[in-house]
């Protein structure tokens, strides 16, 4: 069970946009469209803010946005806040019934 | 509110085995598939485990598959862990985590525990 691929780090200023990463196989990204997204600060337990590939659970900013294309799908931050700084971890569901994380994402807000 | 609270962490020799607990609040747990997920100490989240909502299907990481026993009990609203043949690289936060869609399972987990910390160490 390899673990998706995410950069290890991204950066920006407040009120511009990031994307990041997650790059999988047909096995996983490329063939469902369950891919989410959590958010983790430091010592906190990781939040959801995309399930199903683009889709933003109640109470979570539109600031957030999903995408997919292949087997590669993507989370967009607009207007980038102070408090967005964190870890953000992909995940989707597999051929072989799994549910590997990305690595993980570590965002800086400059 | 909803809310799930882990129990049962602790430190433990390599070889041996603990039992985590989940008691679940503020929904039907009998309604939604959970999971155990963790995260060792400054790494990132690895999937553990998840139990379907009737509790009859389970599904495991290749790195815990035949280590590892998820099971719920609907009565008392817990899901727990069972862990055996622990190793060191074991040591992590686990997370039980109530999946977002009732039926579904491996999807996106919407609600989560704060974490019960496991060190395999002699």
């Amino acid at each position: 069970q390899s673990a998706l691929t995410q950069p290890a780090s991204v950066s920006g200023s407040p009120g511009q946009s990031i994307t990041i990463s997650c790059t999988g196989t047909s096995s996983d990204v490329g063939g469902y469209n369950y891919v989410s997204w959590y958010q983790q600060h430091p010592g906190k337990a990781p939040k959801l803010m995309i399930y199903e590939v683009s889709n933003r659970p109640s109470g979570v900013s539109i600031r957030f946005s999903g995408s997919k294309s292949g087997n590669t799908a993507s989370l967009t931050i607009s207007g980038l806040q102070p408090e967005d700084e964190a870890y953000y971890f992909c995940t989707s569901y597999t051929s072989s019934s799994t549910l590997p994380f990305g690595g993980g994402t570590k965002l800086t807000v400059l | 509110e909803v809310q799930l609270l882990e129990s049962g962490g602790g430190l433990v020799q390599p070889g041996g085995s603990l039992r985590l607990s989940c008691a679940a609040s503020g929904f039907t747990f009998s309604n939604y598939a959970m999971s155990w997920v963790r995260q060792a100490p400054g790494r990132g989240l690895e999937w553990v485990s998840t139990i379907s909502d009737s509790g009859g299907s389970t599904y495991f990481a290749d790195s815990v598959r035949g280590r590892f026993t998820i099971s719920r009990d609907t009565s008392k609203n817990t899901l727990f862990l069972q862990m055996n043949s622990l190793r060191a690289e074991d040591t992590a936060i686990y997370y039980c985590a109530k999946d977002y869609f009732r039926g579904s399972y491996l999807n996106a987990f919407d609600i989560w525990g704060q974490g019960t910390m496991v060190t395999v160490s002699s």
